[in-house]
């Protein structure tokens, strides 16, 4: 069954680093998002990424959080200068035309140490 | 801004019994809604999803229901197994828009236990 990859399952960093977090979605879909859960919290919708363009992105999703789609396979979410408050669960999800239903990854676990 | 709600954090349930997992919603403007499943170290599987033209949806052991008048739905597990032991998220989307599909608004999840 296809699946959404992520990439690294755990990335630790220093405050200030710039992190990478990588996807794959499923090879045939067309919309692209990030979501993240801060420990104990509900999952948020960060940005959505269609066209090779974003869609929609929320109030989180400020300068330091940048998306890309640099090889048609991966999708990527970089963050430039990490906060302590970035440690969370980051799950890429992607979703097929005229389909309703997002697949998520497993999620990368960003600890900002 | 809790636009979708699960008031129980938590429940337990004894294998083969019904587990009925509660979500409330504010927005109106919803009107796709899904039923996530997650285990600990695992990304949220879709489970069951309904559309607000329905207010019943039944796939094998899992049912969800909409009650659209009053922004509330649920999900019937029966019968309950051991393997459905997970936290349970409902999240709810605007529909499909010109250029793509909404971003999901989550609950904040119930774990649901099932007792054997």
């Amino acid at each position: 069954e296809p699946e959404v990859t992520q990439t690294p399952s755990h990335q630790v960093t220093q405050m200030g680093q710039e992190v990478i977090l990588r996807c794959v979605p499923i090879s045939n879909h067309l919309y692209f998002y990030w979501y993240r859960q801060i420990l104990g919290q509900k999952v948020e919708f960060l940005v959505s990424f269609y066209n090779n363009e974003i869609s929609e992105k929320s109030e989180i999703f400020d300068d330091q959080f940048s998306v890309e789609r640099p090889d048609g396979s991966n999708f990527t979410l970089k963050i430039r200068s990490t906060k302590l408050e970035d440690s969370a669960m980051y799950f890429c999800a992607s979703i097929g035309r005229q389909e309703n239903i997002q697949y998520f990854g497993a999620g990368t676990r960003l600890s900002v140490l | 801004d809790q636009q979708v709600k699960q008031n129980s954090p938590s429940l337990s349930v004894q294998e083969g019994r019904i587990s009925i997992l509660n979500c409330d919603y504010t927005n109106s403007m919803f009107d796709y809604f899904l039923w996530y499943k997650k285990y600990p170290a695992e990304g949220p599987t879709f489970l069951i999803s309904i559309s607000s033209i329905k207010d019943k949806n039944e796939d094998g052991r899992f049912t969800v229901f909409l009650n659209k008048s009053a922004k509330h739905l649920s999900l019937h597990i029966v019968p309950s197994q051991p393997g459905d032991s997970a936290v349970y998220f409902c999240a709810a989307s605007e529909g499909i828009s010109n250029f793509g599909n909404e971003k999901l608004t989550f609950g904040t999840g119930t774990r649901l236990t099932i007792i054997p």
